[in-house]
Order: structure tokens, then C-alpha cells, then sequence
């Protein structure tokens, strides 16, 4: 594809209800972010990987959250039991290499609202 | 460990200049830069490396000063189109070679006809 697509676009749960939200990068990029982006703030950094590794999962906010890029590509987040601060804007981003002058290019979002 | 964006929000006519900074507490050694419209992806503008390079796109164009760990944008001559949230994002890579970001706040630019 063109670019970075994410799905689904938007996704309502109800509060204790599990989600899982898709990425599929670039085609050959070898990094992959997610963010968080709360309404009139900037992108908070989830988790980091290169290829199938996880090299940083830092800024996680809690064990309710798992990332995973099992063969290097598509990438999920789940958030399990999805509380009400977990609503927001979910980025993905990628690079092609993990280097200083590389840019991100990032998908659109998914918008989760817990209710 | 975020950088700090200043101003928060600036309104412009069309053609007027502009000036967004972005304030780091630790050493910087690149800076990112990206502009995001409402409901839209973040989309990049351009990166500045350590050494004080300045870069451009279009009408907009960045400066590095890596001893006041700042950076900032000048957009020159604003479009309509310019409007949006630019954001300034410095990397937290352990090695500080990577692109591995953290964002400023953001900088809400208007440009009105």
C-alpha cells in the first residue's frame, strides 16, 4: 500500500471490554511506533519495534496493554479491560530504518471511545 | 523529558510570518518536525541533525541550535493550507542515533484569509 493503514477507524467499547487495533506499515519498513494522542495534545510513545522485536515497550501505561509484530509487518495493540482514560487517538507510525534521519509516517489513527 | 513547544496557538493572516520553538532540557542531537490537520495523520516537514543545519520545505524552513537545545520553525509568507497543529519531536533512543520520538505539546496555527 501507499502508506500506513490502520483499522478500524473507530472503535466504541464498553468499559472491561478487550480490543485489539491493527497496523500495517509501510511495506519494508523495519520500525514500527505506537502512540498515544489525547484530544489537544501531542503523541505519547506507547511501544517501539524493529522488524519483530520489541525493543521498548516503556511507555506502556499499564499491563492491560500488549503490542505484538509477530512476523515484522502487521502490527496489533490490545488493551484488555479498556478503562475510561484509555479513550483517545491510537497512532501508528513507521520508518524505514531505524536511523536519526529517517522520518515517521504515520497512519491515521483509530479513535477508541470506552464508554 | 518532552520538549516544550512555545506558543501554544497563533492566529495569522494570509501572508504573515511565523515563528514556533521548541525547547529541550536535555542535549539534542535531532529534531523532528510534523504538522498535523484536524482528524488527519501527522505528516513530517523535516528533520534537522546536531550541527546547526537549516533545512526548508515550501515556504517553511527550520534552524538548530544544539547549545540552547532549541529548534524552530519559520513559516514565511503563510497559505491557508498552513493551517494545523506542528509538532517538534526529539529522539529518546539510548544510543541518541535513532528515531525513536518523543512530541512537544503541539502549536495550533490558524491562518485566516
Amino acid at each position: 500500500g501507499a502508506g500506513v493503514s490502520q483499522s478500524p477507524r473507530y472503535k466504541v467499547a464498553k468499559r472491561g471490554q478487550d480490543v485489539a487495533l491493527r497496523c500495517d506499515p509501510i511495506s519494508g519498513h523495519v520500525s514500527l511506533f505506537w502512540y498515544q494522542q489525547a484530544l489537544g495534545q501531542g503523541p505519547e510513545f506507547l511501544t517501539y519495534f524493529q522488524n519483530e522485536a520489541q525493543l521498548d515497550k516503556s511507555g506502556l501505561p499499564s499491563d492491560r496493554f500488549f503490542a505484538e509484530r509477530p512476523e515484522g509487518s502487521v502490527s496489533t495493540l490490545k488493551i484488555q479491560r479498556t478503562q475510561q482514560e484509555d479513550s483517545a487517538v491510537y497512532l501508528c507510525a513507521s520508518s524505514l530504518v531505524p536511523m536519526v534521519n529517517s522520518p515517521l509516517h504515520f497512519g491515521n489513527g483509530t479513535r477508541l471511545t470506552v464508554t | 523529558q518532552q520538549p516544550v513547544q512555545s506558543p501554544q496557538a497563533v492566529i495569522l493572516r494570509e501572508g504573515e510570518d511565523a515563528v514556533i520553538n521548541c525547547s529541550s532540557s536535555k542535549a539534542l542531537y535531532s529534531v523532528h518536525w510534523y504538522r498535523q490537520k484536524h482528524g488527519e495523520a501527522p505528516v513530517f516537514l523535516m528533520i534537522l541533525l546536531k550541527g546547526g543545519e537549516q533545512k526548508g520545505h515550501e515556504k517553511i524552513s527550520a534552524s538548530f541550535n544544539e547549545k540552547k537545545q532549541q529548534s524552530s520553525l519559520y513559516l514565511t509568507a503563510s497559505q491557508l493550507s498552513y493551517s494545523g497543529t506542528y509538532f517538534c519531536g526529539t529522539d529518546i533512543s539510548s544510543n541518541n542515533a535513532g528515531n525513536m520520538l518523543t512530541f512537544g505539546g503541539g502549536t495550533r496555527l490558524m491562518v485566516k484569509p
